[in-house]
This record gives C-alpha cells, structure tokens and sequence, in this order.
C-alpha cells in the first residue's frame, strides 16, 4: 500500500498570511504513460462532506478560489493557501488515486492565528 | 446540479448486515466511476470500495474484502453498498463519491453527505 504522510498535523496561521501543507507519498504517484501525478487534496469542514480542491496535483477544481494551489511531483507535494480566509478553517487531505488501495494523509488541521 | 443522497444507515449487531444505497442525480450515472468512502469517529478519511462506470470492476479496502460488495443499476442511477460480517471497526460516516471519470483511477469530484453505521452491541 502507498503510505501518505501528512506534514504538519495542525498549523496556526493569521488572516491574509500563507498556509503549506506537506503531502509525501511512500512511493510515485507519477503514472509515466500520462506524465501525471495522481494526487488530490480534499477540504473537511464539521458537518459537511468532503470537497475538492486540487486533481492531478495542480489542477484546481471549478470554483475554488485561486488563493489554493498545488504543487509538487512523483512523491512530495505541496497545497498552498496563498492568503489564509477565515472560511478556510478546516481539516485538509491529500490523496492518492494511484494504486489500489486508494490512501488518504491523516489530515492536517488549519487554524486562525 | 449534481447530487448523491445516501440511505439505508442506522445501528447493527456486531455480525450483522446492512445495505447502504446511494441516489445520484445530475450528471449522466453510467459514465462515471463510484466510490464508498468513510470516516470513522475522531478519525480520518479511508477508501473502502469502487466500481467503473463502463466495465463495472470492483475495486475493495482489505478491510472489508470478502464482507463487502459493491454494485451499481444504471437504469436507476443508484450505487449500492452490502455490508456483511459487520465489525464495531467497520462503524463510520459513509461517504459515497462521484468519481471524476469512467475509471476508479480518478479523483472524487462529488460527495454525499455520508450516513452513519454503528456496529454495536
């Protein structure tokens, strides 16, 4: 199984500042046929279901708010948000949909500072 | 406007069966890969199944390999989970998701609310 591991496991960040969140993968994720990288990152908020953010690593969703990006190849990754919104309080998970099992990070909790 | 409406959670024995069903809308069902996907309390998010849109293979979590299986009717756009031999374990939100395309090999574009099973005694 592909391990995901999540760096780090909560962070504080004060409005308008940038929030990194870490994303290694035990093993590439990078399919060579393609030259993609099958890596998601999902946002959980209390009460509601998971919502897409980033496909592909890079590829933002229609609708999310360009302050989140991802970044990152073959087996580290990186989402990004640019300028931390109060609405963006949450838990975040990356993803791979690479082999089966899919596996999911553990999570890392955003917090206003 | 797409949407998935789970149904057919609640409380089971341990041992026990429960059939969990998934009502899509909004998007053409028959070309897209579906996905369960859980949480279990204070936990993290874990993939337990997937079936393809066109060849309908089914893909399961070694955790519930051989208990669980996946299925899907096309003609009533609706996703199906049957749950057997449930464990306390196996006690989560389940989540059903719209896979991004007709392959498993794909992102979760879509969620369901999720509903709640609880493998108790």
């Amino acid at each position: 199984d592909i391990v995901m591991t999540q760096s780090p496991d909560s962070l504080a960040v004060s409005l308008g500042e940038r929030a990194t969140i870490n994303c290694k993968s035990s093993q590439s994720v990078l399919f060579s046929s393609d030259t993609k990288n099958y890596l998601a990152w999902y946002q959980l908020k209390p009460g509601q279901p998971p919502k897409l953010l980033i496909y592909w690593a890079s590829t933002r969703e229609s609708g999310v708010p360009d302050r989140f990006s991802g970044s990152g190849s073959g087996t580290d990754f990186t989402l990004t948000i640019s300028s931390l919104q109060a609405e963006d309080v949450a838990v975040y998970y990356c993803q791979q949909y690479y082999s089966f099992p899919f596996t999911f990070g553990g999570g890392t909790k955003v917090e206003i500072k | 406007e797409v949407q998935m409406l789970e149904s057919g959670g609640g409380l089971v024995q341990p041992g026990g069966s429960l059939r969990l069903s998934c009502a899509a809308s909004g998007f053409t069902f028959s070309n897209y890969a579906m996905s369960w996907v859980r949480q279990a309390p204070g936990k993290g998010l874990e993939w337990v199944s997937g079936i393809s849109g066109s060849t309908g293979s089914t893909y399961y979590a070694d955790s519930v390999k051989g208990r669980y299986t996946i299925s899907r009717d096309n003609s009533k756009n609706t996703l199906s989970l049957q749950m057997n031999s449930l464990r306390a374990e196996d006690t989560a939100v389940y989540h059903c998701a719209k896979n991004g395309g007709v392959s498993c090999y794909s992102h979760f574009d879509y969620w369901g609310q999720g509903i709640l099973v609880t493998v108790s005694s």
